[in-house]
């Protein structure tokens, strides 16, 4: 069993509309990180929590510790979404600061 | 804005050959990290480093790897005798509050 659950795993939206992201973890953790990677590769981190909510402009992050869950919203989707999305939990057990990556989400947002 | 930088961003190396791969984290931050990624599979923790040592590392991260920090800005990675399946996209990643990645280097092992 993976130790960081994503859904769904791939996603393909109209533009405009509105996006979830599903993350669920399985032990305690002191973090969640949810990143964004292109295809090319590289990773950008869109954010860190570690309890309720956050928001940085159509992007809105949310976690539930004693779920164990989290969820990226994107409102008013648009094409450049297109990505693949990350969820990592960071202190995996209680033990670490590494962050442990989920499989992640291909979003893909047609115009 | 901050950022890590990786180079080379492409290394193709032939099977058996020595590659150091190089990072040049973000100046104030105090834990470093590789990650790897083989194509189309998920990200993959080898090794974290903190105060000039390594700080935790996977099963993956055997005697053919090693890491430092030779002069106090680069952190690399050296890969012995590397081996086909060593061929992936390597991150590395600096933290103080929040994580940041560099862009990767693609090894291709032939």
């Amino acid at each position: 069993k993976n130790e960081v659950e994503q859904s769904p795993q791939n996603l393909t939206a109209q533009e405009g509309e509105f996006i979830t992201i599903n993350c669920s973890y399985s032990v305690g953790i002191s973090a969640l990180h949810w990143l964004q990677q292109h295809p090319g590769g590289g990773i950008v981190s869109l954010f860190m929590l570690s309890s309720g909510k956050k928001k940085h402009g159509r992007l809105i992050a949310t976690i539930n510790i004693q779920e164990k869950h989290s969820s990226l919203h994107i409102t008013a989707s648009h094409p450049r979404d297109s990505a693949v999305y990350i969820c990592a939990p960071e202190g995996y057990g209680g033990a670490t600061n590494k962050l442990i990556f989920g499989t992640g989400t291909l979003l893909a947002v047609q115009p | 804005e901050p950022e890590v930088t990786q180079t080379p961003s492409h290394q193709v190396t032939q099977m058996g050959q020595e590659v150091i791969l190089r990072c040049v984290p973000i100046s104030n931050h105090l834990y470093f990290y590789w990650y790897r990624q083989i194509l189309g599979q998920k990200v993959e923790f080898l090794v974290s480093f903190y105060n000039n040592e390594i700080s935790e590392k996977s099963e993956i991260f055997d005697d053919q790897f090693s890491v430092e920090r030779p002069d106090g800005s680069n952190f690399t990675l050296k890969i012995r005798s590397t081996k086909l399946e060593d061929s992936a996209m390597y991150f590395c990643a600096s933290s103080g509050y929040e994580a940041f990645f560099g862009q990767g280097t693609r090894l291709t092992v032939v």
